[in-house]
Formats: structure tokens, sequence, C-alpha cells
């Protein structure tokens, strides 16, 4: 499919343990986007990429988070010593990334995360 | 700061006109969004809007904007079924990039 795809589509995990998350994002996208969205909310955003670099990380809560996206393409979305409250639906986007038309972000189908 | 808020819950009936409404705070807004959630389904761009526009019509959608106010609406027109979802209003700036959402108002059709 041409679409932003995520995986895994769902992931349990323990208190304290490591957690990464994968994002592809639309071919020839280069901006990509990572939200999380608790139950009952709106997304919120946490990172922001142009290309490798992050051009935006006032969203992430703590230093437990850090995002990747080596080659400007796939991005990882990195949780350490996961905590209960780090449980919600992790939803990557991609846009053009163009000045004037970067307008649109296509999300994916999101990872569900539940921390135990 | 950046708020937006939405109302919370929608009914209508098949075929009647849905009216969604949305608040957003911080005048430096520069695009306006609409995006529909289904049950398990990721995030659909519906429709945007331009801060510098007063309405949008897309086929079976209208989109008001009062910047004064600061009030966004989305109109669905002859709603169906299939449009039962939640709905969320965004805000975004060309600065950032970043989408602020609201907490999403969920739309019911009843047949």
């Amino acid at each position: 499919g041409a679409g932003v795809s995520q995986t895994p589509s769902n992931k349990v995990t323990e208190k304290g343990k490591y957690v990464e998350l994968r994002c592809d994002p639309i071919s020839g996208h280069t901006a990509l986007y990572w939200y999380r969205q608790s139950l009952g909310q709106g997304p919120e955003f946490l990172i922001y990429f142009q290309g490798t670099g992050a051009a935006d990380d006032s969203g992430l809560p703590n230093d437990r988070f850090f995002a990747v996206r080596p080659e400007g393409s796939v991005s990882t979305l990195k949780i350490q010593r996961t905590e209960r409250g780090d449980s919600a639906v992790y939803l990557c986007a991609s846009s053009r990334g163009l000045a004037g038309a970067s307008v649109e972000q296509f999300f994916g189908p999101g990872t569900r995360l539940t921390v135990l | 700061g950046e708020d937006v808020e939405q109302s919370l819950f929608l009914s209508v009936r098949e075929g009647d006109s849905s009216v969604i409404n949305c608040t957003y705070t911080d005048s430096s807004s520069t695009y306006l969004y609409w995006y529909k959630q289904e049950p398990g389904a990721g995030l659909q761009l519906l429709t945007y809007i331009f801060s510098n526009m007063d309405m949008k019509q897309d086929q079976r959608l209208t989109v008001l904007l009062n910047k004064k106010d600061k009030h966004l609406s989305l109109r669905i027109a002859d709603t169906q079924t299939g449009d039962s979802a939640i709905y969320f209003c965004a805000e975004g700036m060309d600065s950032s990039y970043k989408l602020i959402f609201g907490s999403g108002t969920r739309l019911l059709v009843r047949p």
C-alpha cells in the first residue's frame, strides 16, 4: 500500500521494559511526525523530523522518550523504562514537507502500547 | 497558549445535516483541519482551510471559519450512517508544522 505503515499494531510490555515502535512514511515524504493519543483524547504532538534531523522535539514528555530517523525515511520511537502512564496509541504521520505544501499530514493506523 | 475545544457528542438522524463545532485560542494559527477517526482506524484528513478564508466547500462538507471569534465548524449534508465516527478539529502553524488537536466529537447517525 501507499500509506503510512506502523509496526507492531499492538505491543504489550511490562513496566520498566524498553520498547521500539516503527513507522514507514509515504515514499518521498520528507516530513515525519509522532503523536500520542490517550483514551478519549485527541492526538498530542511528540516530535517532528524534517529529513534525518529532529526539527522540533518539544512534545517528548521526558528523556525516556527518544526518536530517530537515520536515513530520512523510516523512523523509530524508543521508550526506555516504560511506565503504566505510557499506555496509549502512538500515531505516526508524514507529509511532503515542502513549504506551502506540507499542510496535509497523512496518518498511519497507530501502535497500541499497553504497559502492565 | 494553544487550546482546541469541541463538544463531546452529537446525534443526528440519517439524511439530516450535522454541524460539528470547534473553538481555538491561538490567533496565529495558519491552517485549521478536520480529521475523521473510525473505530480501529487511523486519522483520515477530511478537509482543511487556510486562516485567510471564511468558507470552503467540498462535496457534502462545508467548513466555516470565524476568525474573529476563533470558531470553526464542519457541516455534513445528508448525513449517512457511514459518517458515524469521531471528528477532530486541529490547528496548525507555518512556523512549527505540529498540529494541535481537540478532544474529538463523537457523531452518531441514527437510521
